[in-house]
């Protein structure tokens, strides 16, 4: 148990469907983290938030849409993806300046 | 561009052998963490350096970076089917929040 929980933990959805994943941090941390996990690839940082306001965007396409109300919760909304979005998607956070991060579980994401 | 390279990408070794698992830069970080990350989860801290030259064991696992804060180890004594993973490192700047992930070694321990 590492503070950071993710639902769902797996997802399957059309390329049509709209849907959100979800992550909140129990840690009392301010900087918040998407990152995608693809098979056989390195970790890609998809978003940072750091005290609410987005930081960084990692030229993610906007069919990914992050959404962060406050320090503890982090959404990430998905509309009309593609297959190659499949993937491992992993949340996580830290305290703004600090060396480590704490990641959640993650979800599962197959889009058919 | 990619920051950080480990070797070796993929490692199969017997219970009880030792191995070394590298995490190499060409950039000076300010902090390096490593990771274990089980099928299915999140990664999971094991440790993190700061100091050039440091060293930090956790039980059967030792961590090492360099003096010059571009690379460090991870070397394992008396591998055991748990330790089975995929080992990643990661390195960050003093500078802003993001964190740069190395490509991972995927470790399988046979029993």
């Amino acid at each position: 148990e590492t503070g950071v929980t993710q639902t769902p933990r797996h997802l399957v959805m059309g390329m049509t469907n709209k849907k959100s994943l979800k992550c909140e941090q129990h840690l009392g941390h301010n900087a918040m983290y998407w990152y995608k996990q693809s098979a056989k690839k390195p970790l890609e940082l998809m978003f940072v938030y750091n005290f609410k306001e987005q930081t960084e965007n990692n030229s993610v396409p906007s069919r990914f849409s992050p959404e962060c109300p406050n320090s503890s919760h982090l959404f990430l909304h998905l509309h009309t993806l593609q297959p190659e979005d499949s993937a491992l998607y992993l949340c996580a956070s830290s305290q703004e300046g600090a060396d480590t991060q704490y990641f959640g579980p993650g979800t599962r994401l197959t889009v058919l | 561009t990619q920051l950080l390279e480990q070797s070796p990408q993929f490692l199969s070794i017997q219970e009880g052998e030792n191995l070394t698992v590298y995490c190499n830069s060409s950039s000076v970080f300010s902090s390096l963490q490593w990771y274990r990350q089980e099928p299915g989860e999140g990664p999971v801290l094991l440790v993190t350096v700061v100091t050039g030259g440091e060293v930090k064991k956790l039980k059967r696992l030792t961590f090492q970076f360099g003096d010059a804060r571009k690379d460090s180890s991870l070397h394992i004594t008396a591998a055991q089917p748990g330790d089975t993973g995929l080992y990643l490192c990661a390195g960050a700047f003093n500078t802003g929040n993001q964190f740069y992930f190395g490509t991972g070694t995927s470790l399988t321990v046979i029993p």
